[in-house]
């Protein structure tokens, strides 16, 4: 089945502690992206990468980091999380290009206290 | 930066009813999606409509794109309750590499 899978669905840390947030696709898409979800402001994109090792910032790319060294693979790192980070993220991948139909993983919902 | 604007915010109707949701947009795009999102799930492309298009239909569903008025709105027809979601509007810039989403239409159907 084609599908976009990130880990863990859920997580609660607390301020500071590094953690990471995988984010795997079984279609050989060559775009990826991850978004952020708050309520009233829609989805927000926080980096991107259109093949591999080839990453670019988003929108709101502070306080994170991605890297892309496999085509399936593309983590979402937050090396010293804060409170403002709590959300619900997305990871997103696409087959043609930046601008076409993407496909999205079921989301994680993480809580930095 | 959001340059999809839903319309509106949140909409409520009976089972059976159609409904009818907008989206305006500030730049030149080369498409337009729609996606729909379960509470708290990832999103679903429900259809994509390019610069070049007019009207698409897919299923129960109708999108139209005027760009001289950079708006599009997306018909659901005969609803049902397992419809209730919220739908999103996104537009495709090459330019920004990245699709830009709106804030959402929520929408609730009543059985």
């Amino acid at each position: 089945e084609a599908q976009v899978t990130q880990n863990p669905r859920y997580l609660i840390t607390v301020t500071g502690k590094k953690l990471t947030v995988t984010c795997s696709q079984n279609m050989n898409h060559e775009y990826m992206s991850w978004y952020r979800q708050d309520p009233g402001l829609g989805l927000r994109q926080i980096y991107y990468s259109m093949n591999v090792e080839v990453t670019d910032k988003g929108d709101v790319p502070e306080g994170y980091k991605v890297s892309r060294k496999e085509k399936r693979n593309f983590p979402l790192i937050l090396e010293s999380p804060s409170p403002n980070q709590t959300s619900l993220y997305f990871c997103a991948s696409s087959s043609w290009d930046s601008t076409g139909e993407q496909y999205f993983g079921p989301g994680t919902r993480l809580t930095v206290t | 930066s959001q340059q999809g604007e839903e319309d509106p915010q949140a909409l409520s109707i009976q089972e059976g009813e159609n409904a009818t949701m907008n989206c305006s947009y500030k730049t030149s795009i080369n498409n337009l999606q729609w996606y729909r999102q379960n509470s708290g799930r990832g999103l679903v492309h429900l259809i994509l409509i390019r610069s070049n298009e007019r009207e698409k239909h897919s299923g129960r569903l109708r999108v139209t794109l005027d760009t001289s008025k950079k708006s599009s709105s997306l018909l659901i027809t005969a609803s049902r309750a397992a419809d209730t979601a919220s739908y999103f509007c996104a537009t495709g810039d090459t330019g920004r590499r990245a699709l830009t989403f709106g804030s959402g239409t929520r929408l609730q159907v009543q059985p």
